[in-house]
């Protein structure tokens, strides 16, 4: 099966630009997860749709950080403006619920270099 | 509060030995632990996970330990090799969460030949 796509790889902006990443979750997965991840720690949840419909955005830096996922499939989260801090991989991962636990699956991720 | 705390942060071994990383969790109704491979550059990725009806999990080289009553899982590798050379993720489900997990900080391993 086709695994979760997200795009651009790479991206470099400066401060206070803005940018976009996209997210295409594997076929028939109800959850969608942004992710941030600093280099050397482990994800930190931005936000969790299901369907299209948000279920945890407590983390998301609102702010500045906006995420939609209007057709309950692709996701885009966006960043407007750019602080240094926000140089990270941010990763997309999608999962089926399963009594007991669900597992995700990860996109390779965009990699943010705020100049 | 809700946590899960991961040790060691780096773990360096002869290859062909084995290596052990530890995790602890906070919340006792916790019944699905996964671990998860990164390497360098990559996306994490599921090895193997367990639940919560089970002590032990085997997968070849791979095995997970559980022990609910301690509440710490930990992942064991035996006979390392140089491609076991990654991050190591192990998580938790977050209480009262909708399929939410907490991550571990991650363990680096390397395997020196």
């Amino acid at each position: 099966e086709a695994g979760v796509a997200q795009s651009p790889r790479y991206k470099i902006i400066e401060k206070r630009q803005s940018v976009a990443f996209w997210c295409n979750p594997i076929s028939g997965h109800a959850t969608l997860y942004w992710y941030q991840q600093i280099l050397g720690q482990g994800p930190k949840l931005l936000i969790q749709f299901q369907n299209n419909g948000v279920v945890d955005d407590s983390q998301l830096p609102k702010d500045r950080f906006s995420a939609e996922r209007l057709k309950g499939v692709d996701s885009t989260l966006k960043i407007q403006p750019a602080k240094l801090e926000d140089s990270a991989v941010y990763l997309c991962a999608s999962s089926l619920e399963l009594v007991g636990g669900n597992i995700q699956y990860f996109g390779a991720g965009t990699r943010l270099s705020v100049l | 509060g809700e946590n899960v705390e991961q040790h060691p942060s780096t773990l360096s071994v002869q290859e062909g030995d084995s290596a052990v990383i530890k995790c602890t969790y906070s919340d006792s109704a916790s019944n699905y632990f996964p671990w998860y491979k990164q390497e360098l550059g990559k996306r994490p990725q599921l090895i193997i996970d367990i639940r919560s009806n089970v002590g032990e999990k085997k997968d070849q080289r791979i095995a997970v330990t559980l022990n609910k009553t301690a509440k710490h899982f930990s992942l064991h590798i035996t006979e390392t090799q140089p491609e076991d050379s990654a991050v190591y993720f192990c998580a938790a489900p977050r209480p009262g969460s909708n399929y939410q997990l907490i991550w571990g900080a991650g363990t680096k391993l390397i395997i020196k030949p």
